[in-house]
């Protein structure tokens, strides 16, 4: 069965930084591209970072580029988001989501963990 | 980017047909591929995929669940809806990155 957990979301300050984790179980985590997707309160879905199988390629909407970093470590099965001069947009619930590429390019999203929250205030 | 919209909510009884609509700002498609996918969100929870490209049936996914369309239109359909399918319902694009999402449609009871 697959198994995304998500964690490291909290509190944080405006400008100041924060470091998601997730651990993956129940497949070949290295087979496989993975993405983070956020949620903010009673809002819909946006994608936030992509990383490929070996890590070499990443890919970010311009809302978070520059600031977020995707990343992975194929040996612990783990998928991490560093995430830098966070804003009060960043306020959002983060999920781990394994993404299935597609003919025109992107991807979509088959499994999804439970989410972490991340909540940006003073 | 490519824009998805979704009605807000949509009011449906119980053991009737429900349809959902997506509509595209832009063809979501690549010849006879409809790169559209179909989310269920129930609250507290995380989003679980329905449908992939168009009409395809996730794994575990029950059959009253079945999605059509081609271009730029696109639905989702789940009949007869049962008291477990109150949910929100999220449509998404593959055709181009960055991948979008509609807002969601909210299914409740009448």
């Amino acid at each position: 069965e697959v198994q995304l957990v998500e964690s490291g979301g909290g509190l944080v300050q405006p400008g100041r930084s924060l470091k998601l984790s997730c651990a993956a179980s129940g497949f070949t985590f290295s087979n496989y591209y993975m993405a983070w997707v956020r949620q903010a309160p009673k809002k819909g879905l946006e994608w936030v970072a992509t990383i490929s199988t070996s890590g070499s390629r990443t890919y970010y909407p311009d809302s978070v580029k520059g600031r977020f970093t995707i990343s992975r470590d194929n040996a612990k099965s783990s998928l991490y988001l560093q995430m830098n001069s966070l804003k009060s947009e960043d306020t959002a619930t983060y999920y781990c989501a394994r993404p299935r590429k597609d003919y025109g390019g992107s991807h979509y999203f088959d499994y999804w963990g439970q989410g972490v929250m991340v909540t940006v205030s003073s | 980017d490519i824009v998805l919209t979704q009605s807000p909510v949509l009011a449906v009884s119980l053991g009737q047909r429900a349809t959902i609509s997506c509509r595209a700002s832009q063809s979501v498609s690549i010849s006879s591929i409809n790169l559209m996918h179909w989310y269920q969100q129930k609250p507290g929870q995380q989003p679980k995929l329905l449908i992939y490209r168009a009409s395809n049936l996730a794994s575990g996914i029950p059959a009253r669940f079945s999605g059509s369309g081609s271009g730029t239109d696109f639905t989702l359909t789940i009949d007869p809806v049962q008291a477990d399918d109150i949910a929100a319902y999220y449509c998404q694009q593959s055709r181009e990155s960055p991948p979008t999402f509609g807002a969601g449609t909210k299914l409740e009871l009448k």
